[in-house]
């Protein structure tokens, strides 16, 4: 399948810690992307290669793969997390880039 | 820095087409794949399709196959993508977004993107 399943919403009270999941098939093939995305602003890479931090994303941000799940964790959310976070992969052919459906953090 | 810089919006009615381009600066252009994704209001994110700058040629999502035609133009380092037979459902934010290795799905830079509204 290349279909990838996010929770549409989750929230996290300030400076606690957050989990995002993100299910597919095509993670047994591929590492996950995942990507930072604020009202009005264009997508930003936050994690590649399933743990891997682009410059100038706070070491908060940690990812992780498990068998068909990867996971975006934040570690003492801060007010301006709040966003949508979309995981990314490609389906089983390795041609077509896919997104998850997205996830809503609310920092309470 | 890298940048990605798009055209500005378009309005057009159901039927038409709408061609929209992206410059890039601060990289060289054709060491890059481009990639193309759009975001319907309040909606989540969708590919559409790349510019493999191995090939030199496009690779189109299914559900764009036939509509859709992307292009670049190395020699002023912009890319453009072009959407024909717009319907309502068209009506999206379009963004340009540099692909971080070959054939990757981690776009490391965006464009600001494009708002395409179609309506009669």
């Amino acid at each position: 399948s290349s279909e990838l399943t996010q929770d549409p919403a989750v929230s996290v009270a300030l400076g606690q810690t957050v989990r995002i999941s993100c299910r597919g098939d095509s993670f047994r093939s591929f590492w996950p992307t995942w990507y930072q995305q604020k009202p009005g602003q264009a997508p930003l890479l936050v994690m590649y290669a399933g743990d891997h931090r682009p410059p100038g994303i706070p070491d908060r941000f940690s990812g992780s793969t498990s068998g068909d799940t990867a996971s975006l964790t934040i570690t003492g959310a801060r007010a301006e997390d709040e966003a949508d976070y979309y995981c990314a992969s490609r389906d089983n052919s390795g041609n077509q880039k896919v997104f998850g459906g997205g996830t809503k953090v609310t920092v309470l | 820095q890298v940048q990605l810089v798009q055209s500005g919006a378009e309005v057009k009615k159901p039927g038409a087409s709408v061609k929209v381009s992206c410059k890039a600066a601060g990289y060289t252009f054709a060491n890059y794949d481009i990639n193309w994704v759009r975001q319907t209001a309040g909606q989540g994110l969708e590919w559409m399709g790349w510019m493999s700058r191995e090939s030199g040629s496009a690779g189109y999502a299914q559900r764009f196959q036939g509509r859709l035609t992307l292009t670049w133009d190395t020699s002023i380092s912009t890319a453009y993508m072009e959407l024909t037979s717009l319907e309502s459902a068209d009506t999206a934010m379009y963004y340009c977004a540099r692909g971080y290795a070959t054939g990757s799905h981690t776009f490391d830079s965006w464009g600001q993107g494009t708002l395409v509204t179609v309506s009669s």
